[in-house]
């Protein structure tokens, strides 16, 4: 069965360094999500993207946050400058072929910024 | 806006006992989807019923049924015959009913536990 994978399982970087997250979405999905979990709290919603573009983004999605399909298989999420606070579980889903109204998830990274 | 709120922070029960999670939500939107994700240790989100606001019928899955009350907002989840597997956070959520293009709005979520 096709699934959403995420890369790194965890990741931990300094405060201030720039970080990727990577996504591979299920392959006939056009619709792509960011979504972030602080420990201990629930998931929130950070981005949609459709069509090589932001479709809607949350209060949380500011400017040292940075979506991409840089290729047909990848879809990323970029912090520019880390800070504490965006230590999380991040978590891909994806959406689309046959059926738009379930969201597949991936595992989620682990972010740690020290 | 549309909001979710589990009451329920915690909650336990005896393996094999039936048990049921709250989840009632806030909408102007007619049409919409319902679903409850497990959160077991290893944190993935796990899609374990969707109910669509439409339908009268219940979802059902396997051990899992929902009570989904319309008018009063409610969508609860019955586990029956509870496993020990079935220990995890489960979230409630709520997604509006426009192809594709949808983020998702989670509850708080409710911590499960599985007795032996």
């Amino acid at each position: 069965e096709p699934e959403v994978t995420q890369t790194p399982s965890h990741q931990v970087t300094q405060m201030g360094q720039e970080v990727i997250l990577r996504c591979v979405p299920i392959s006939n999905h056009l619709y792509f999500y960011w979504y972030r979990q602080i420990l201990g709290q629930k998931v929130e919603f950070l981005v949609s993207f459709y069509n090589n573009e932001i479709s809607e983004k949350s209060e949380i999605f500011d400017d040292q946050f940075s979506v991409e399909r840089p290729d047909g298989s990848n879809f990323t999420l970029k912090i520019r400058s880390t800070k504490l606070e965006d230590s999380a579980m991040y978590f891909c889903a994806s959406t689309g072929g046959t059926s738009t109204d379930t969201q597949y998830f991936g595992p989620g990274t682990r972010l740690t910024v020290l | 806006a549309q909001t979710v709120t589990q009451s329920q922070p915690e909650m336990s029960v005896q393996e094999a006992e039936t048990v049921t999670l709250s989840c009632t939500y806030d909408t102007s939107e007619s049409n919409y989807y319902l679903f409850w994700y497990k959160q077991p240790p290893s944190r993935q989100m796990i899609l374990v019923i969707r109910q669509e606001a439409y339908k009268q019928q219940n979802a059902t899955e396997n051990r899992f049924s929902v009570n989904f009350q319309k008018a009063a907002k409610s969508f609860s989840l019955k586990i029956s015959d509870s496993q020990l597997g079935d220990t995890a956070m489960y979230f409630c959520a709520f997604m509006k009913h426009v192809k594709g293009n949808n983020d998702m709005r989670f509850g708080a979520g409710t911590r499960l536990t599985v007795k032996p």
